[in-house]
Parts: C-alpha cells; structure tokens; sequence
C-alpha cells in the first residue's frame, strides 16, 4: 500500500528536550511539507522540501529543523527553543505542479507531541 | 496568513439532510481544494477545482466556485453520520496551498 506513515502518534517531551518526529512516504513524491496544528486552527507551515538535499522555511520555522537526506523520509526535530510545542503535527507529499498550483497533498496520520 | 476563512465554523445537521459551507479568500488562486479531516486523524483530499472552472461533482460533493466573488462553496448532498468530520478549503497561486481554520459538521443520525 502506498501512502504516508508517521510516528509515534503520540510523543511526550518533557521541557528542554529536543525531540525528532518520523515521516516516510512510498509515493515517491518530490515534495514533503510538515505543518502544525492547533485546536480550532488550521494547518501552519513549518518547512518544506520540494528535492533531496534542499528544504525551506515556512510560516512557523523557529524552534524546528528539518533534513532531507532521503526522497522517501522528512524528520522534523521539535527543539528546546519551540516556546510552546504542544500540538498536532502533520506530515504531508506531493507531487509539484509545473503550473497551476496549489499542489494536491497527501496527509500522514499525524503525530501530536505534548509537553508536560 | 491565512488565505481561506471558512464559514460557518460549526455545523449541526440530521442525517439525510444536506450540508453547505463555505469558504472565501483574499487574493487571485490558481484552484481551491477541499479536504476533510476526521477528529485526530491527517487530512484527506476531496476535490480540487481550477480557477477557470464554476463547478464540480464528486458522489455526493458539489462545490462551486466564484472567482469574482472570491469565493467557494462545498455541497454534501445526503449527508450519513460518517461525514462527520472538519472540512478544510486550501487555497493559492504557488504549490503549497493555504489552509483556512475549517468548519466542523456533525450529522446526527
């Protein structure tokens, strides 16, 4: 089955602590995003990656670092300078358009951290 | 910034009954997409429809488009208790779509 996994689907961290949440993906996509989501929110950038070895700063970078040192695989690292790292994070790919974006995405099952 | 806002935040309906919500944005996009999103779970893709198009059918989903309006909205026609769920609109002009705050429906069976 192809499709996007991410893990753990629950993380608790307690403050000061780096963590590293899991995203794989077998659609052989170029593009990975990973975003944040609040209750009552919608969904914030916090990197992407359109190729191997390349990723962006979206909306919501600080306190977060990424790599891409695989087509199939995006961690992103919650670091101890996230103020407020409690929420639910979504790992995303697809397919970039040449023309005509936005790009359909395909979702992970999501991951939500919660500091204690 | 967010582009899309989604209207109403909430939704209340009886099974059978049909949902509508809908969903502005503020600057020119190239399509606007639809997804849905169960209660702890990632998002699901519904539809997509392009900027030179007006309507689109998929099942039970209808979703128009105004682009003189800036604005779309998101039909379920005979709606089954498990469309509960939150209904994103995703909006842009680059790759990476904008994601609005979504509305929340819940059908009562």
């Amino acid at each position: 089955d192809g499709g996007i996994t991410q893990s753990p689907k629950y993380l608790f961290r307690k403050e000061g602590q780096n963590v590293t949440l899991s995203c794989e993906q077998n659609l052989n996509h170029d593009a990975m995003y990973w975003y944040r989501q609040d209750p009552g929110q919608g969904l914030r950038l916090i990197y992407y990656s359109q190729i191997v070895n390349d990723f962006q700063k979206g909306d919501i970078a600080e306190g977060y670092s990424v790599s891409r040192e695989k087509k199939e695989s995006f961690p992103l690292t919650v670091t101890s300078a996230q103020k407020n790292p409690t929420a639910f994070y979504l790992c995303a790919s697809s397919i970039p358009r040449t023309s005509g974006g936005p790009d359909e995405q395909f979702f992970g099952p999501g991951t939500r951290l919660t500091v204690l | 910034s967010q582009q899309g806002e989604e209207d109403p935040q909430a939704l209340s309906i009886q099974e059978g009954e049909n949902a509508t919500m809908n969903c502005s944005y503020k600057t020119s996009i190239n399509n606007l997409q639809w997804y849905r999103q169960n209660s702890g779970r990632g998002l699901v893709h519904l539809i997509l429809i392009r900027s030179n198009e007006r309507e689109k059918h998929s099942g039970r989903l209808r979703v128009t488009l105004d682009t003189s309006k800036k604005s779309s909205s998101l039909l379920i026609t005979a709606s089954r208790a498990a469309d509960t769920a939150s209904y994103f609109c995703a909006t842009g002009l680059g790759y990476i779509p904008t994601f609005g705050r979504g509305t929340s429906l819940i059908v009562h069976p």
